[in-house]
């Protein structure tokens, strides 16, 4: 069955980077675009970045635009989100999850990144 | 961007009631919309996409409508286990979620 394993998550200073990392398993990976979206505590779920299938195209929100880069390496099957530049507002479970023509229909279960002094 | 507002942020209903959520797009997303279902600690399910199709393995209690900028989530009759946070999300540019509508059993 289809499983998304996030990892790479942690405490990192402002201003620091970090590297966010998804294994996926249980479906042809190179075939579907992948999200990460995450989730401040007591908030709701934000988007926050997109890339296709092959890689040639990536889209981000606004809030990250400029900090953030998405990219996949489809022989290993992972899906990456590099941050930099990270602010105290970017502390959040960040979750990565499958595009379907429907919309992201399966979800990892979250990797808690903390942007502390 | 688009912005998605839900109504209402949370509600209180008791097991078997008919329990509905609302959803506006700030601008028409024909019916590029989508309700997710989240529990803490768990992994967000994808309940219903295109409006109103319901994903497989999904309760038939669960039944979405609308078009434009108007959408509405139901539960026919609620049970314990649907008590979540329950998101609506536009796929028509980009992508964007509602702020959530937190449901509780009395």
């Amino acid at each position: 069955q289809v499983q998304l394993v996030e990892s790479g998550g942690g405490v990192v200073q402002p201003g620091g980077s970090l590297r966010l990392s998804c294994a996926a398993y249980g479906f042809t990976f190179r075939s579907y675009g992948m999200h990460w979206v995450r989730q401040a505590s007591g908030k709701g779920l934000e988007w926050v970045a997109f890339v296709r299938y092959d890689g040639s195209e990536e889209q981000y929100s606004n809030s990250v635009k400029g900090r953030f880069t998405i990219s996949r390496d489809n022989s290993k099957n992972t899906v990456f989100l590099q941050m930099n530049s990270l602010r105290l507002e970017d502390t959040a479970v960040y979750f990565c999850a499958k595009e379907s023509v429907a919309g992201p229909d399966y979800w990892g279960q979250g990797t808690l990144v903390t942007v502390s002094s | 961007d688009i912005e998605m507002t839900q109504s209402p942020s949370s509600l209180s209903a008791s097991v078997g009631d008919r329990v509905t959520i609302t959803c506006r797009a700030s601008q028409s997303i024909s019916t590029y919309l989508n309700w997710y279902q989240h529990k803490p600690g768990k992994a967000p399910k994808l309940l219903i996409y295109a409006t109103s199709t319901l994903q497989s393995g999904v309760s038939s209690r669960f039944s979405g409508s609308g078009t434009g900028t108007d959408f509405t989530l139901t539960i026919s009759s609620l049970q314990p286990e649907d008590s979540a946070t329950y998101y609506c999300q536009q796929s028509y540019s980009s992508w964007t979620f509602g702020q959530g509508t937190k449901v509780e059993i009395k």
